[in-house]
């Protein structure tokens, strides 16, 4: 599985966009990168995964460039509702029976009014 | 609501005894994962099941056990507890697609032993 390494933490302000770069040297072939969002006390939620080139939903953007090596999630006008920690994964399912995901440290986003 | 269910949501319990953790996963996944998060190991992958089969071990003490039922729904034992056994303890479920995971989780076991 491929090691991630992402900022340990991040300041911002209410109404800016949040941009949180994450490396992944090794990333194979078959992984996959996927962003979870964790709030004190709760379990981690899914928010968005992407193969290549860039992925948005409703919530945010994933930006990842031709090599792979690195991805980047955008969260546009956060709010203070966003303070939480941010985890990078890169995986893959093996044989249609699911993958194990290691999570790293995570970036502890804090958003200020 | 992820669709994974965890019981109970607290528990305390004293060094020694032995808990048994409960979850249910999201309808129609068939893999269940168990996670520990301490203040300061962060989230440690402890093991996975699918469909009634271990899958993958983590870091995952010999005191601590678990098992898939037939039904699907998962439990982990932690025997002999100690001090620093007390964690969250989260459920994970996945959608098993040929080259893509997501993971549900529950909203996890508070276990405190004093």
């Amino acid at each position: 599985l491929a090691k991630t390494t992402q900022p340990i933490s991040m300041d911002s302000y209410e109404g800016q966009e949040v941009n949180i770069t994450c490396s992944h040297n090794n990333i194979a072939t078959n992984d996959y990168i996927t962003w979870y969002q964790q709030f004190p006390s709760q379990g981690p939620r899914f928010i968005i995964q992407g193969y290549k080139t860039k992925v948005t939903n409703e919530v945010a953007s994933l930006f990842i460039p031709a090599d792979r090596k690195s991805s980047t999630l955008s969260l546009p006008r956060v709010s203070l509702s966003d303070t939480a920690v941010y985890y990078c994964l890169v995986g893959s399912s093996i044989y249609n029976q699911g993958g194990k995901l290691i999570f790293g440290q995570g970036t502890e986003l804090s958003v200020k009014p | 609501d992820s669709g994974v269910t965890q019981t109970p949501k607290h528990l305390i319990t004293a060094t020694g005894q032995r808990v048994t953790l409960r979850c249910s996963p999201r309808s129609g996944d068939l893999s269940v994962y168990w996670y520990q998060q301490s203040l300061d190991q962060g989230l440690q992958f402890l093991i996975q099941y699918y469909n009634g089969e271990e899958r993958a071990k983590g870091n995952i003490l010999e005191r601590f056990s678990a098992q898939q039922f037939p039904d699907l729904h998962s439990e982990l034992n932690l025997s002999s507890l100690e001090l620093g056994d007390s964690a969250l303890y989260f459920c994970a479920s996945s959608v098993t697609q040929p080259t893509t995971i997501e993971y549900a989780f529950g909203s996890g076991t508070r276990l405190t032993v004093v």
